[in-house]
């Protein structure tokens, strides 16, 4: 039971660039989200899914895209990277189905736009 | 619009020195309240939900308690392997399980 994992861990763009962020779950949860965490900010929701097929807009969604073709996949993209979306992301994900609430966090994805 | 302030920024420790980290929260209908530890380089790690006031939780040197405006989380004996960033969020009722964060307390303690 790995939990949750993100890939890549680390990634360097220059700006104008793509690029998508791969989350995967393990835990048969139904909800999952995207985060950033900048220094002095602290985690801020880009996106958020409540099931397959479905998508929804967080906080911070401009210059992001996210899709949830399968459900235990949740894939944050960046059309065209700037460099104010140099920041930490990570990838949660909660067990609806029992009143619990709380979310469960990947490792990471530090991302460098130059 | 919901709300997280946490106090202190940082916070140095000697081992043993016992100390408390808040958490002050602005939400109309508290669904809960979440306590996460967060190590350099790392994903946050849940440790405590709290559901309404006057409940507490423990966890070995760790015990979050509950109010209808702030949460405490008291550190008793502190050890070096207690040093990372505290986290803490609320639930609001009726979000789609969607938390807020607050900016969290950086727990330094020295040997």
């Amino acid at each position: 039971n790995a939990g949750v994992t993100q890939t890549p861990k680390f990634r360097v763009l220059k700006t104008g660039q793509s690029m998508t962020l791969l989350c995967a779950q393990d835990m048969n949860h139904e909800y999952m989200y995207w985060y950033r965490q900048d220094p002095g900010m602290g985690l801020r929701l880009i996106h958020y899914s409540v099931g397959e097929g479905t998508t929804a807009k967080g906080e911070v969604p401009d210059g992001y895209n996210v899709s949830r073709l399968k459900k235990q996949n949740f894939l944050l993209g960046l059309e065209s990277a700037a460099p104010s979306q140099t920041s930490v992301y990570f990838c949660a994900s909660t067990d609806s189905t029992r009143e619990a609430y709380e979310q469960y966090f990947g490792p990471g994805t530090r991302l460098t736009v130059t | 619009e919901d709300q997280v302030t946490q106090s202190p920024e940082a916070l140095r420790l000697q081992e043993g020195e016992s100390s408390s980290l808040n958490c002050s929260y602005t939400v109309s209908g508290l669904r809960g309240l979440f306590w996460y530890r967060q190590d350099p380089g790392k994903g946050p790690e849940f440790l405590f939900t709290l559901y309404s006031a006057g409940e507490e939780k423990e966890k070995e040197r760790l015990k979050a308690t509950l109010t209808k405006k702030e949460s405490f989380l008291h550190i008793t004996a502190p050890k070096p392997e207690d040093s990372a960033t505290y986290l803490c969020a609320v639930l609001r009722k009726g979000s789609n399980y969607k938390l807020t964060f607050g900016k969290g307390t950086l727990l330094t303690v020295n040997p």
